[in-house]
């Protein structure tokens, strides 16, 4: 079974700056089947990014992914008072989903 | 304007059973899994199972094996998440997301869970 580990667990940050969040898989993965959620509190998580680097329709580009194998990476360029979230990252797989933990960008 | 519509919040009691459903619109409801996720209070996402309307092919996650029953209705466009049993460790919020495959340049290409229900939050206490 393949984990997950999001990292750190919580940023607090000021609007305007920028921030990369981590997702570490416990064994390579293909890039193609990883995607990123933010949730914002009482919403339903919301498609950012998929295959990796692909920017779900209506995502603005001041958010984009990277990443292979085991290390990926989600960067917000300039923190928008509205992007202050729990963001996930989660693996599309044979034999089902699998989520991280999470990581809360809170306000600074 | 593609969907998907969720039963409203439940109260239950510890032993009994419950079914919630997904209703999808504004696309072919036969032609995309459709996954469940669980989200504890306070906690992570959490995937349930998936499962393919167009043959009812279902996949559970070992955490959830047995313990609920995924089912679709492809006359309504409707999927269903149930328990025969619950339990107080069922007390969260469900929701339920569409799984984006499409055809790209010859190739189907994955593109992540484009489409989300609003929630379903279930309560189980005596």
């Amino acid at each position: 079974e393949i984990v997950l580990t999001q990292s750190p667990g919580t940023l607090s940050l000021s609007p305007g700056e920028r921030v990369t969040l981590s997702c570490r898989a416990s064994q390579s993965v293909s890039s193609s089947y990883l995607d990123w959620y933010q949730q914002k509190p009482g919403q339903a998580p919301r498609l950012l990014i998929y295959g990796a680097s692909s920017r779900a329709t209506g995502i603005p580009d001041r958010f984009s992914g990277s990443g292979s194998g085991t290390d990926y990476t989600l960067t917000i360029s300039r923190l928008e008072p509205e992007d202050f979230a729990v963001y996930y990252c989660q693996l599309y797989g044979s034999s089902g989903l699998t989520f991280g933990g999470g990581t809360k960008v809170e306000i600074k | 304007e593609v969907q998907l519509v969720q039963s409203g919040a439940e109260v239950k009691k510890p032993g009994e059973s419950l079914k919630i459903s997904c209703e999808a619109s504004g696309y072919r409801f036969t032609g995309y899994w459709i996954a469940w996720v669980r989200q504890m209070p306070g906690k992570g996402l959490e995937w349930m199972g998936i499962i393919y309307p167009h043959d009812s092919d279902t996949r559970y996650s070992p955490s959830f094996q047995g313990q609920v029953t995924i089912s679709a209705d492809k006359s309504t466009s409707t999927a269903y998440l149930q328990w025969s049993g619950l339990k107080a460790s069922d007390t969260a919020m469900y929701y339920c997301a569409r799984i984006l495959i499409t055809m790209v340049g010859g190739l189907w290409q994955y593109q992540g869970m484009d489409v989300w229900g609003q929630g379903t939050t279930v309560t189980v206490s005596s």
